[in-house]
């Protein structure tokens, strides 16, 4: 069963351009989250899709936004890149919240992205 | 606003001794928590859950227990091995929600 994967692995862009970034959720995993994980700050929630429907989302600023396909494979995109940017973008996908155990998430390795 | 915190950054161990990590949390309407392995250049990896209504669960060496009251969780790995070492985290949610507050992470080191 392949596992959750993200592309690109690594990217490197500049102030003020924009970057999309896709993940494909495990097969049957019909819910996707993304995460912010920078230096001594843990994982930061930055949204969750379930059935194309983004259902939670966490504190991040407008440039930051998401979608999910009908194939719940979705994708994040920042615009106006800053320099604070510069992080590991974690995808993590699960079942959906009407499944028993539903809540445990499989992560991808993520996209590192240093913004110069 | 951090509703999740591993106040230890890293924890060194002695093969086959005991490890701890621990978790404090804030939001007491927090009912789901989970543990995850991460290794540099990989995403983290599920290790271990527990919901309000336990106080504690075992898989295998990892044990978690969960003190309400004090909104506090711990993980224990029972013989540490070296290929255990890597940056734990913890996080919490509620149960109908996929927004998980993660920790900040505890780098274990478990020496030969």
């Amino acid at each position: 069963k392949a596992g959750v994967t993200q592309t690109p692995r690594y990217l490197i862009k500049t102030r003020g351009q924009q970057v999309t970034l896709s993940c494909s959720p495990i097969s049957g995993h019909r819910s996707v989250s993304w995460y912010q994980q920078t230096p001594g700050q843990g994982l930061q929630f930055l949204f969750e899709y379930f059935s194309e429907t983004q259902r939670n989302k966490g504190n991040f600023p407008g440039r930051f936004s998401g979608r999910q396909f009908s194939n719940s494979r979705s994708e994040m995109n920042v615009s106006t890149l800053e320099l604070g940017d510069s992080a590991l973008y974690l995808c993590a996908s699960s079942l959906g919240p009407s499944s028993r155990g539903a809540n445990v998430l499989t992560f991808g390795a993520g996209s590192r992205l240093t913004v110069l | 606003d951090q509703q999740v915190k591993q106040n230890s950054p890293s924890l060194s161990v002695q093969e086959g001794r005991i490890s701890i990590l621990n978790c404090d949390y804030t939001n007491s309407m927090f009912d789901y928590f989970l543990w995850y392995k991460k290794y540099p250049a990989e995403g983290p990896t599920f290790l271990i859950s527990i919901s309000s209504i336990k106080d504690k669960n075992e898989d295998g060496r990892f044990t978690v227990f969960l003190n309400k009251s004090a909104k506090h969780l711990s993980l224990h790995i029972v013989p540490s091995q070296p290929g255990d070492s890597a940056v734990y985290f913890c996080a919490a949610s509620t149960y109908n929600f996929n927004k998980f507050y993660f920790g900040s992470g505890t780098k274990l080191n478990v020496k030969p």
